[in-house]
């Protein structure tokens, strides 16, 4: 069975820290993807990867940073939080040949104070 | 670039009667169309897939959409609605060209009440 974890369900964090948000997938899956969801706005892509060390902005890549150095895992980095980053953050993957069939996360709720 | 509009942002149904949840989409190469829904505290799941095959797409659940390229609609159906079906429900484009990313609408919430 497929499978995306997060590492967190539910983060609390002030403003100015430094966040780190984890994802792993065990399905060997060459894309991996960081979107966020706001309510109203449905899930805008922050960004993706189609391979160890690589990265590509999405829509909405200010403010965050990503950093995947093993296949599996694929990590979001807020590197100095905001309130107005405070959101569901969503992870996914697919594989190469078929990038829009994406598997999901159950998503990590963070909330910056 | 390409756009998905959903035309509603709720939908309420009663148990038993059909669903109706709409979606336009603008693109300017041939698009790949998605429904994926989410149920309350899960991840978002595909419902079903439209690649340029055969325009009437069978989902899980008992869903279908039509693609319809006259209209650029994507619409979502269900003959019958279970309350199981309350959930947000995303409309989702992709360029069949180039290594394209999912763009995705701002969700339709359906409500199924008894």
């Amino acid at each position: 069975d497929v499978k995306v974890t997060q590492s967190s369900r539910y983060l609390v964090k002030r403003t100015g820290e430094k966040v780190f948000l984890e994802c792993v997938q065990d399905m060997d899956h060459e894309n991996m993807f960081w979107y966020r969801q706001d309510p109203g706005l449905g899930l805008r892509l922050i960004y993706f990867s189609y391979d160890v060390k690589m990265k590509e902005k999405g829509d909405i890549p200010e403010g965050y940073s990503v950093s995947r150095e093993k296949k599996e895992r694929f990590s979001l980095i807020l590197e100095s939080a905001s309130t107005n980053q405070t959101s569901m953050y969503l992870c996914a993957s697919s594989w190469l040949g078929a990038r829009e069939t994406q598997y999901f996360g159950p998503g990590t709720r963070l909330l910056v104070l | 670039a390409q756009s998905v509009t959903q035309l509603d942002s709720h939908v309420s149904v009663s148990e038993g009667t059909p669903v109706l949840l709409r979606c336009n989409y603008s693109s300017s190469y041939s698009p790949s169309l998605f429904w994926y829904v989410q149920h309350p505290n899960k991840g978002l799941q595909l419902l079903l897939k439209y690649t340029s095959a055969a325009t009437l797409v069978k989902g899980i659940n008992g869903f279908e959409a039509e693609f319809k390229k006259s209209e650029t609609s994507f619409h979502l159906t269900k003959p019958s609605a279970h309350m199981s079906d309350a959930a947000e429900y995303f409309c989702v484009v992709a360029m069949n060209s180039g290594y394209s990313t999912l763009t995705f609408g701002k969700g339709t919430m359906l409500l199924v009440s008894p």
